[in-house]
C-alpha cells in the first residue's frame, strides 16, 4: 500500500528566505505525485503534479518540486517566499492503475512572517 | 461552473446521534473520496468510488462508518454512535477518474463536524 511521509508539520520562516518541504513516498509501483495547498479559512487547491517526462516541475506562484526516484521523494521548494504563501501544504500520492486512491500525507504549516 | 457541494457546511451533534453527511461532485466526474481533516492528523482516506466498480473502503475507522453514492452521482457518508473523537471536517473531491493526471481532484468546502 502507498504512504505519503511529510517530514516536517510546521516550518516558519521570514519573508524572502527560501524555503523546502520534504516529501517522501512509499510505493513499489510507478507514482504520480502532487502538491495541494490549503491557503487560510479556502478549500484544498492543486499547487503542483508530476505524471512523467521531465523530473522537475513548477508552479504559476514560484514553486518547484523535484521527482527523485531512487529517493522516493518530491519535495517542494521555493527559492524567495512571500507572507502569502502562508498556507497548510499536502503531498499526495497514486499509482498509475486505475482504481487507486489518491493518498495524502498529513501536511506541512508554512508560516511565513516579516 | 458549479464545484463540489457539501451539505451542511456544519453540524453539530450530541454524543451517540447518527448523522449523514452529503456530496454533491461535478457533473461528469466519476471519481468521488471522502476524507477527513482533523488536527494533527492531516488528510485521512476514508473512502474512493469510481464508477461502477466496488468502492475502496479501506480507510473507514470503524464499522460505524459508511458511505453511498447513488446514480453514480451524490453520495452520503453516514455515521453511527457518533463519538467525540468522530469530531473533524469531513471532505468530499471528485475528479475524472480516467484520467487522473491531467484531471486533478476538485475539494468542495466540507462538513464540520462537532460531536458535544
Amino acid at each position: 500500500a502507498q504512504s505519503v511521509t511529510q517530514l516536517d508539520s510546521q516550518v516558519p520562516v521570514f519573508e524572502e528566505a527560501p524555503v523546502e518541504l520534504r516529501c517522501n513516498y512509499s510505493s513499489s509501483v510507478s507514482v504520480y505525485l502532487f502538491w495541494y495547498v490549503q491557503y487560510p479559512n479556502q478549500g484544498l487547491q492543486l499547487l503542483l503534479k508530476y505524471l512523467s517526462g521531465s523530473t522537475l516541475v513548477e508552479s504559476i506562484n514560484g514553486f518547484e518540486a523535484e521527482f527523485n526516484k531512487s529517493q522516493t521523494s518530491f519535495h517542494l521548494r521555493k527559492p524567495s517566499v512571500h507572507i502569502s504563501d502562508t498556507a497548510e501544504y499536502f503531498c499526495a500520492v497514486s499509482d498509475h492503475q486505475a482504481g487507486t486512491a489518491l493518498i495524502f500525507g498529513k501536511g506541512t504549516t508554512l508560516s511565513v512572517s516579516s | 461552473g458549479a464545484g463540489v457541494s457539501q451539505s451542511p457546511s456544519n453540524k453539530v451533534t450530541e454524543k451517540g446521534k447518527d448523522v449523514e453527511l452529503r456530496c454533491d461532485p461535478i457533473s461528469g466526474h466519476t471519481a468521488l473520496y471522502w476524507y477527513r481533516q482533523s488536527l494533527g492528523q492531516g488528510l485521512e482516506f476514508l473512502i474512493y468510488f469510481q464508477g461502477n466498480s466496488a468502492p475502496d473502503k479501506s480507510g473507514l475507522p470503524s464499522d460505524r462508518f459508511s458511505a453511498e453514492r447513488t446514480g453514480g452521482s451524490v453520495s452520503t457518508l453516514t455515521i453511527q454512535r457518533t463519538q467525540q473523537e468522530d469530531s473533524a471536517v469531513y471532505l468530499c473531491a471528485s475528479s475524472l477518474a480516467w484520467d487522473r493526471g491531467r484531471s486533478p481532484l476538485h475539494f468542495g468546502n466540507g462538513t464540520r463536524l462537532t460531536v458535544t
